[in-house]
This record gives structure tokens, C-alpha cells and sequence, in this order.
């Protein structure tokens, strides 16, 4: 079982500019998740997903949108990429309450 | 808002020795907690976690311990290894589903 994946590893962009990080998991899990983690900070919730085909917000979701189009995959995207959006995210999956991270994407807006 | 905590930023023990790393939590709602380990450049790492009633949980050198009167949750670590070298992070499960309060983390160094 390779866990839960991420891709990409590192990126960078422009202000403006858009992406998708793509998360996957082989673990069956029903939940995923996207984090995203500052220096010293610990862990903010961006958006989640409860099951295929469903998706919420979490503490912070301004500035990204995401899709659970199966259940292995959890799409995060950014339209309009901001200087405040650097940061490393971190995808994580679940079947209940403990949860599984991936390697995360270190992402740079210039 | 309510939140988790950590009491110390950084915490350097000497190899060999036991460790302990303190966590503070203000909902009372919480009912289950773990604890991660992040190190350098990788993503947490699922250690060990305790539901609300419990009061200690033991793991592969690692205990933890669950005080509700305080809200005080600690992680102990046994002949505390170089590898055990990373940020520790507490989190609750908040009272919505599933979805997990961090703290802001312990550095925990390992000196020979």
C-alpha cells in the first residue's frame, strides 16, 4: 500500500496563476481532507470530504475549492493564486477519527 | 475560541532518557485525541491516540495520559531514541464529524 500520495511535490507560481494538487489514497478510507501548515503553526483545516461526491469547508476554505469526484481522490484547486497562499499542504484520509497524512506539497506564490 | 495548546515550544532531553510532552485542550466536548509526530520535511505521522474515557493508553514506548479535571493531556516517550527527534502535535477531534483541531506543536531534540 503506497498510503496517501500527493503531486505535486514542490511548486511555484505566479500571483494569479492556478493549480490543482491531487491527492490520492489506496486505503479505502471514506474521508479526506486538505490541511495547509505555516511556520510554527500547526495544522488548518481547508476543506474536507465525508464520501464520494461530497465535499465541505473547514476553519480556512477562502481562495480554494475542491472536488471528490472518486473515492480514492481529492482534488484541491486554486483559481487565483495569492502571495498568502504559500504554504505546504497536506492531504490526509480516514476512516474515523484517526487520520493519515501524506508527504505534502510545498508551494511558493511569488 | 476554544483551542488546543502546548505548553512548551522546544523540549531537549538527553538520548536515553524519558520524555514527556505536555498538551492543554479547552473543550471539554472533545472526545478523542492523538498524537502525531512530524519530522523534518514529511508529512505527521499517526502515534498513538485515547478516547475521552480513558485515562492512559500505552503504545510501543509511548504512553499517553489523559487528565479531563484539568484538561491536560501529556505524551510520554521511554529511553527517548535520535530518531525520536521531531515536532510533536496534539489535536482533539472538534465536535463536527471528524475533522481534527492541531495544536501549534513541541520540538522535541534528541542530544547524545
Amino acid at each position: 500500500n503506497a498510503g496517501v500520495t500527493q503531486t505535486p511535490k514542490f511548486r511555484v507560481l505566479k500571483t494569479g496563476q492556478s493549480m490543482t494538487l491531487l491527492c490520492a489514497q489506496d486505503m479505502n478510507h471514506e474521508y479526506m481532507y486538505w490541511y495547509r501548515q505555516d511556520p510554527g503553526m500547526g495544522l488548518r483545516l481547508i476543506h474536507y470530504s465525508v464520501g464520494e461526491g461530497t465535499t465541505a469547508k473547514g476553519e480556512v476554505p477562502d481562495g480554494y475549492n475542491v472536488s471528490r469526484l472518486k473515492k480514492q481522490n481529492f482534488l484541491l484547486g486554486l483559481e487565483s493564486a495569492a502571495p498568502s497562499q504559500t504554504s505546504v499542504y497536506f492531504c490526509a484520509s480516514s476512516w474515523g477519527t484517526a487520520q493519515y497524512f501524506g508527504p505534502g506539497t510545498r508551494l511558493t506564490v511569488t | 475560541g476554544e483551542s488546543v495548546g502546548l505548553h512548551l515550544p522546544t523540549l531537549s532531553v538527553q538520548e536515553g532518557d524519558n520524555s514527556i510532552i505536555n498538551c492543554a485542550y479547552s473543550n471539554s466536548a472533545s472526545d478523542y485525541f492523538i498524537w502525531y509526530k512530524q519530522e523534518s520535511g514529511k508529512g505527521p505521522q499517526f502515534i498513538i491516540d485515547i478516547r475521552s474515557n480513558m485515562d492512559k493508553r500505552q503504545g510501543q514506548r509511548v504512553t499517553v495520559l489523559l487528565n479531563k479535571t484539568v484538561k491536560h493531556l501529556s505524551l510520554q516517550i521511554a529511553a527517548t531514541q535520535p530518531g525520536d527527534s521531531a515536532v510533536y502535535f496534539c489535536a482533539e477531534n472538534k465536535n463536527s464529524g471528524y475533522a481534527l483541531n492541531f495544536g501549534k506543536g513541541t520540538s522535541l531534540l534528541v542530544t547524545p
